[in-house]
């Protein structure tokens, strides 16, 4: 069954702090995104990656296609990063449909 | 930039109404998404197009049905509502061609669906 596993589920940091949220995922991919949800629901794309590392501003994400892990690091982290992360990946052989993540839920306080 | 548009925010049925959530996008892509997304789990596909005139059945197409009224505009019905659809529902869009996902998905804002 092809699976998307996140780590940890929940996460509580100190502002200022380095975050890392894992995601594995169980057969080979094509291409993995990264996204990002408010309280109050909105969706944003952040990254979608298939190799290597892209970076945004205070966003890092990184991928090992031979571990089948991929990291999303948030640098100098700030409340306003208080969100949940999803993890979701294309499963190479399938069609254009993305398996998600349950969601990384973090929580940064000043 | 509108990106993609889903109506209605919020809305309460009752038991066995119908109902027929709305979204349409501006960015000129084929492929257009409907997912639902329940506490403890992950975004659900319900059904997806990957092109006018074109429908396939997700992971939780069960009570639903869709149309795919032109390039812009895939709606989503409910034709008897049931508590277990109470849910936040999702239409999303992303770019592509030949087959190959070009970029980052683009979601709605959400219907947040009660069925009482």
């Amino acid at each position: 069954k092809n699976e998307v596993e996140q780590s940890p589920q929940n996460l509580t940091a100190q502002e200022g702090e380095f975050i890392t949220i894992n995601c594995s995922y169980s057969v080979g991919i094509s291409a993995l995104h990264w996204l990002q949800q408010h309280p109050g629901g909105g969706i944003v794309s952040l990254f979608m990656l298939s190799s290597g590392k892209k970076k945004h501003g205070r966003l890092i994400a990184t991928i090992n296609i031979q571990e089948k892990h991929s990291s999303l690091h948030i640098t100098a982290s700030h409340p306003r990063d208080s969100a949940v992360y999803i993890c979701a990946v294309y499963f190479q052989g399938g069609s254009e449909k993305l398996v998600f993540g349950k969601g990384t839920k973090l929580t940064v306080n000043p | 930039n509108a990106g993609v548009t889903q109506t209605p925010k919020f809305q309460v049925l009752k038991t066995g109404q119908s109902m027929t959530l709305q979204c349409a996008q501006d960015m000129n892509h084929n492929s257009m998404y409907w997912y639902r997304q329940d506490p403890g789990m992950g975004l659900r596909l319900i059904y997806y197009s990957a092109s006018e005139g074109t429908t396939d059945k997700g992971e939780v197409p069960n009570g639903y049905n869709v149309s795919r009224l032109n390039k812009r505009e895939f709606s989503l019905r409910l034709e008897s509502a049931a508590p277990s659809q109470t849910s936040v529902y999702f239409c999303a869009t992303h770019g592509d061609a030949a087959g190959r996902v070009l970029d980052g998905y683009t979601f709605g804002s959400g219907t947040r669906l009660t069925v009482v």
